[in-house]
């Protein structure tokens, strides 16, 4: 596609609840990253993808979160037993350049944990 | 000491006038040195990325660097309304690791 694109939109689950995020990054972008951005903070790192490889997943913040990106192209975003605290809009991006160059970001997701 | 520091504004500027916006780093072995500009509700977009010391222009904006003081700068050059946004610093390490470092950001308003 032409850009970043991210699903759901929104979500909101309960507390306790599994949700899992999509992102389709730009046809043939070898790089993916998920960051997460809490209101009035910039984005925080969560983990990152060179093609199907999951380089650094040093960001995420516990073992409740797991990412796979298993063909390369498409990455899932998993957050087991949400907490409120999970709640954020969680921003996908991806580059044809790897991280020294910039990246597009998605739309994002806003996950709300009621 | 936050490793990506902003002023988080806002900064409030008259229309056509230049706004100025900085960062300082942590990481003194950072290699590369962007700006991301991310309207109210929207997701960030690339301005600029810098790597050497010195200034790098592309239309209005210009991005400086200075290694020795750790600090980087976003000039803004006759500034528009549709400037209004938050500026996000952000840095990427040059000690391994894949992750790009984001300031807080700083909140640009330009008056019209």
């Amino acid at each position: 596609g032409a850009g970043v694109s991210q699903s759901p939109r929104y979500k909101v689950a309960k507390r306790g609840q599994d949700v899992a995020l999509r992102c389709d990054p730009i046809s043939g972008h070898v790089s993916l990253f998920w960051y997460q951005q809490a209101l009035g903070q910039g984005p925080e790192f969560l983990t990152y993808f060179q093609n199907e490889a999951q380089l650094d997943k040093s960001g995420l913040p516990s073992d409740r979160f797991f990412a796979e990106r298993p063909e390369g192209s498409v990455s899932t975003l998993k957050i087991q037993r949400t907490q409120q605290e999970d709640s954020a809009v969680y921003l996908c991006a991806s580059s044809d350049r790897g991280p020294n160059y910039g990246y597009t970001f998605g739309s994002g997701t806003r996950l709300t944990v009621v | 000491q936050k490793e990506v520091e902003q002023n988080s504004g806002p900064l409030s500027v008259p229309e056509g006038a230049i706004a100025s916006l900085n960062c300082t780093y942590s990481d003194r072995g950072s290699q590369s040195f962007f700006w991301y500009r991310q309207y109210s509700g929207k997701s960030p977009e690339l301005i600029m990325f810098i790597y050497s010391n010195g200034d790098k222009e592309d239309g209005r904006f210009t991005a400086q660097l200075n290694k020795a003081s750790q600090y980087v700068s976003l000039l803004i050059r006759d500034s528009q309304p549709s400037d209004s946004a938050t500026y996000l610093c952000a840095v990427k390490g040059g000690t391994g690791g894949f992750k790009t470092i984001f300031g807080a950001g700083t909140r640009l308003f330009v008056k019209a």
